[in-house]
């Protein structure tokens, strides 16, 4: 059964600061990765993409990077702001004939100004 | 290209009673799945429609059922509601191979 866990918990950096965020899984046997950031109480906001034959996605400030063999990713946001303040959850897709996702708990990050 | 949409946003509901949510996918994509997102938590898959037939089901008992409507629209439908049914009901579209587009979701508390 896949499991997927995020590392830390929690985190509260100063702004400007750079900061990488973390996800594991425990069956690499996976079809893609997303990123996706939460603000409270609302939806998710698709932040990167990786499928599996891909190591890394780049958008503005973020960076994802994907290692299948050892079950890792993690979310590089580069010079942080306070507007980056979020939740961040990390979701795998199996693949196969349902292409749900598996989602972590999330990383709540907040960048004091 | 519009998004996913929700609704409605909030809801509140007495337990056993039913419930229906609804989510109109974002254009071009043939594939949508409903979440629920318990406090603190991250989302749990409950089902997924993929040309108005289910396809994959989490662990969600019957009373959680669903439709999805020839213009790849959909509406999530609980039965029987119990409090802690309470959560964020997401909905997602994506075309098969690709990327998920998330809704803001339904608040929905059963009191």
């Amino acid at each position: 059964k896949q499991e997927v866990t995020q590392i830390p918990a929690a985190l509260s950096v100063p702004e400007g600061e750079n900061l990488v965020l973390n996800c594991s899984f425990t069956d690499s046997a996976i079809y893609n990765l997303q990123w996706f950031r939460q603000d409270p109480g609302k939806g998710l906001t698709s932040l990167l993409l990786i499928q599996s034959s891909q190591r890394e996605q780049t958008s503005g400030r973020l960076n994802a990077s994907l290692d299948k063999s050892s079950g890792r990713s993690t979310l590089y946001i580069a010079a942080s702001q306070p507007g980056d303040s979020a939740t961040y959850l990390c979701a795998v897709s199996p693949g196969g004939a349902t292409n749900k996702l598996i989602f972590g708990t999330g990383t709540l990050l907040a960048v004091q100004p | 290209e519009t998004g996913v949409t929700q609704s409605p946003t909030h809801l509140i509901k007495t337990r056993g009673q039913q419930v229906t949510l609804r989510c109109s996918s974002q254009s071009g994509h043939n594939t949508v799945s409903w979440y629920q997102q318990a406090l603190g938590q991250g989302p749990q898959f409950i089902f997924q429609y993929y040309r108005e037939e289910e396809n994959g089901r989490g662990n969600f008992p019957p009373r959680f059922s669903g439709l999805q409507f020839p213009n790849y629209s959909s509406e999530l439908n609980v039965n029987a509601l119990e409090l802690d049914d309470s959560a964020l009901y997401l909905c997602a579209s994506s075309f098969w191979t690709g990327g998920y587009t998330f809704g803001s979701g339904t608040r929905l508390t059963v009191v």
